[in-house]
């Protein structure tokens, strides 16, 4: 069974400071990691995946994360935020699929920038 | 490029009452999964469907079915609504496996009264 925890409900930061929202997840297989944003009353974009290779991944808008198998973690950062990253940002794990490419989410992480 | 439409956007059911919801994927994307966000926690997994069979289904009870038409489009169905069925129901696309992961919809909001 997979699981994913968010360690943070919700994460204040002044813009253009730099952020870190942390992600541990729990797998007996091979993983494929992922970070969602959700903006209100919209669905869920992606912002960057982990599937192999470079553990440190880029994704859009400044953010990256970096896999660390280890410590089973998948912690998203954006050196300097903006008021327009203020969202619900979600972790996911999925082992592809030979054990079903189902998406198994934390329960979030509300981001909250201000000025 | 169209992505991933669901409709309706809103609606409020009463308690026992049946629902269906739709979804419309991305276009090239022949893999349609569902999932229900309730308040405050992040999406569930309720069923995936490729090939116009259900290939996944995950911890949901059999009041909830689904159906995937020859152009790839799908239904949701909750039968006997519950207080607790009230949720955001997102659908998502993908091209097979969806590993690369998948596009989703803006949802439809249910409201079981």
């Amino acid at each position: 069974a997979q699981s994913v925890t968010q360690l943070d409900s919700q994460v204040p930061v002044f813009e253009e400071a730099p952020v870190e929202l942390r992600c541990n997840y729990s797998s007996s297989v091979s993983v494929y990691l992922f970070w969602y944003v959700q903006y209100p009353n919209q669905g869920l974009q992606l912002l960057l995946k982990y599937l192999s290779g470079s553990t440190l991944v880029k994704g859009i808008n400044g953010f990256e994360a970096e896999f660390n198998k280890s410590q089973t973690s998948f912690h998203l950062r954006k050196p300097s935020v903006h008021i327009s990253d203020t969202a619900e940002y979600f972790c996911a794990v999925s082992s592809g699929p030979g054990g079903g490419n189902k998406l198994t989410f934390g329960t979030g992480t509300q981001l909250k920038v201000e000025l | 490029d169209a992505g991933v439409t669901q409709s309706p956007t809103h609606l409020i059911k009463t308690r026992g009452q049946q629902v269906t919801l739709r979804c419309s994927p991305k276009s090239g994307h022949d893999t349609v999964s569902w999932y229900q966000q309730a308040l405050g926690q992040g999406p569930q997994f309720i069923f995936q469907y490729y090939e116009e069979e259900e290939r996944q289904r995950g911890n949901f009870p059999d009041r909830f079915s689904g159906h995937q038409f020859p152009n790839y489009s799908s239904e949701l169905n909750v039968n006997a609504l519950l207080l607790g069925d009230s949720a955001l129901y997102l659908c998502a696309s993908s091209l097979g496996t969806g590993i690369f992961g998948y596009t989703f919809g803006s949802g439809t909001r249910l409201t079981v009264v």
